[in-house]
């Protein structure tokens, strides 16, 4: 089993439209989880923190599930500028090396 | 300069040769880290610098990928007896503190092309 796992879709959603994305891990003593952003041929950058409580930054939702081990994160009224490759950040188990998924692609259509 | 740089931009290389990658990291920052990232595939780690431990090459693909840092500062990676599948984009990361609740700022990446 990956260490990160994400469905890398794409994801084909209209303008105004609510999307989510899930993310598996498999070490459980993962402690630090991020949501970072890829744009095409560009270098990732960071999105949110995720916290246990579950955070929320505009239209960006994150949420935390330790018994299951996933993060989700939740885009509402999307727009075209959402487009990109959303990747899942979770801590090495035992140290701080931030591991990576491979990332779920967005596309939002007019 | 303000964020990571990272240099070459870009490198075409023939097989068999040595490639060295540089990284600055933003100034303060003591951890820095080294990905690859193979087109259309997520980030590969390789190694980590964090202030002045050793570092954690677990990583590294095989004997031929080294990397230096000199203190808290410039960052080497070097691929000795490059091989077609080096192809990739290199990047370089640093954050605040090896703690992963900081942010990891990325460099634009050294986009290797082995011919």
């Amino acid at each position: 089993r990956k260490e990160v796992e994400q469905d890398p879709g794409p994801f084909n959603v209209p303008e105004g439209a609510t999307v989510a994305f899930n993310c598996t891990y498999s070490n459980s003593a993962s402690q630090s989880f991020f949501w970072y952003r890829q744009d095409c041929r560009k270098e990732p950058k960071l999105l949110m923190s995720v916290y246990s409580s579950g955070n929320e930054d505009g239209r960006f939702t994150a949420q935390l599930n330790r018994a299951s081990q996933y993060i989700s994160l939740l885009i509402r009224d999307s727009k075209l500028s959402d487009s990109a490759t959303y990747l899942c950040v979770v801590n090495k188990g035992g140290s701080y090396i931030p591991t990576f998924g491979r990332g779920t692609s967005l596309i939002v259509h007019p | 300069g303000a964020g990571v740089s990272q240099s070459p931009s870009n490198k075409v290389t023939e097989k068999g040769k040595d490639v060295e990658l540089r990284c600055d990291p933003i100034s303060g920052h003591t951890a820095l880290y080294w990905y690859r990232q193979r087109l259309g595939q997520g980030l590969e780690f390789l190694i980590y610098f964090q202030g002045n431990s050793a570092p954690d090459k677990s990583g590294l693909p095989s004997d031929r990928f080294s990397a230096e840092r000199t203190g808290e500062s410039v960052s080497t990676l070097t691929i000795q007896r490059t091989q077609q599948e080096d192809s990739a984009v290199y990047l370089c990361a640093s954050s605040l503190a090896g703690i992963g609740a900081t942010e990891a700022f990325f460099g634009q990446g050294t986009r290797l092309t082995v011919v």
